[in-house]
């Protein structure tokens, strides 16, 4: 079975500066993809940046960028220029749509770290 | 509406009683999947349908919980006798095929007394 964990509970960061989340995971497959989600206080889950695991160079989204370290099943999330509108809650997720010839449609979340943005 | 939507956003009840909760998926989105939010928790997966049938239903806790999607779009999730431990934020999410990005709602929000 798939494995996500996220070792930081929580990381707070001063605002315009840098933080970095980890995650590992574990699997056996080597088709899948990787996911970071934000998740404020309202609930609603946002995807914040995708990495699918066949391609080697690491995904960017304006301030948000991946290091993907493939056989070290590392896939950790840099913040650049933080803002206050970043603290929320962020979700490591892994997915992958065939596992053993059989279909599967779910993604499995980590457990999820708290950042926190002072001003 | 261009999101997902969910119904109620949050549901207070006692236990042993029954529940539905409600999702709406993007128009036009096949895949749809159901994850459960403990406190403090990352989500886990429920069940995903294709379509009006479930694909995978293996994250289901047990016989009390049941969903279904009768015409391929709004699906409902069902939980009979509600326990203590039910209580939790129960998250939709919809994608155009399985493998695309998935969306969610903004979750229900269920307390059981």
């Amino acid at each position: 079975a798939q494995t996500v964990t996220q070792s930081q509970p929580e990381m707070s960061v001063q605002e315009a500066e840098t933080v970095t989340l980890s995650c590992t995971y574990d699997t056996s497959e080597s088709d899948y993809y990787l996911f970071w989600y934000k998740q404020p206080p309202s609930r609603q889950m946002i995807l914040v940046i995708r990495q699918e695991a066949y391609k080697q160079q690491n995904a960017t989204e304006n301030r948000f960028s991946v290091n993907f370290q493939k056989a070290a099943k590392s896939f950790s999330l840099k913040i650049s220029d933080s803002q206050l509108g970043d603290a929320a809650m962020y979700f490591c997720a892994y997915f992958t749509i065939y596992a053993g010839g059989t279909s599967y449609g779910k993604l499995t979340f980590g457990q999820g770290t708290i950042l926190t943005v002072h001003p | 509406g261009a999101g997902v939507s969910q119904t109620p956003s949050n549901k207070v009840t006692e236990k042993g009683k029954y529940v539905e909760l409600r999702c709406d998926p993007i128009s036009g989105h096949t895949a749809l999947y159901w994850y459960r939010q403990s406190l403090g928790q990352g989500p886990e997966f429920l069940i995903y349908f294709q379509g009006t049938g479930a694909a995978d239903d293996s994250g289901l806790p047990n016989d009390r919980f049941f969903a279904v999607r009768p015409e391929g779009s709004v699906s409902t999730l069902k939980i009979q006798r509600t326990e203590r431990g039910d209580s939790a934020v129960y998250l939709c999410a919809s994608s155009l095929t399985p493998g695309n990005e998935q969306f969610f709602g903004p979750g229900t929000r269920l307390t059981v007394l």
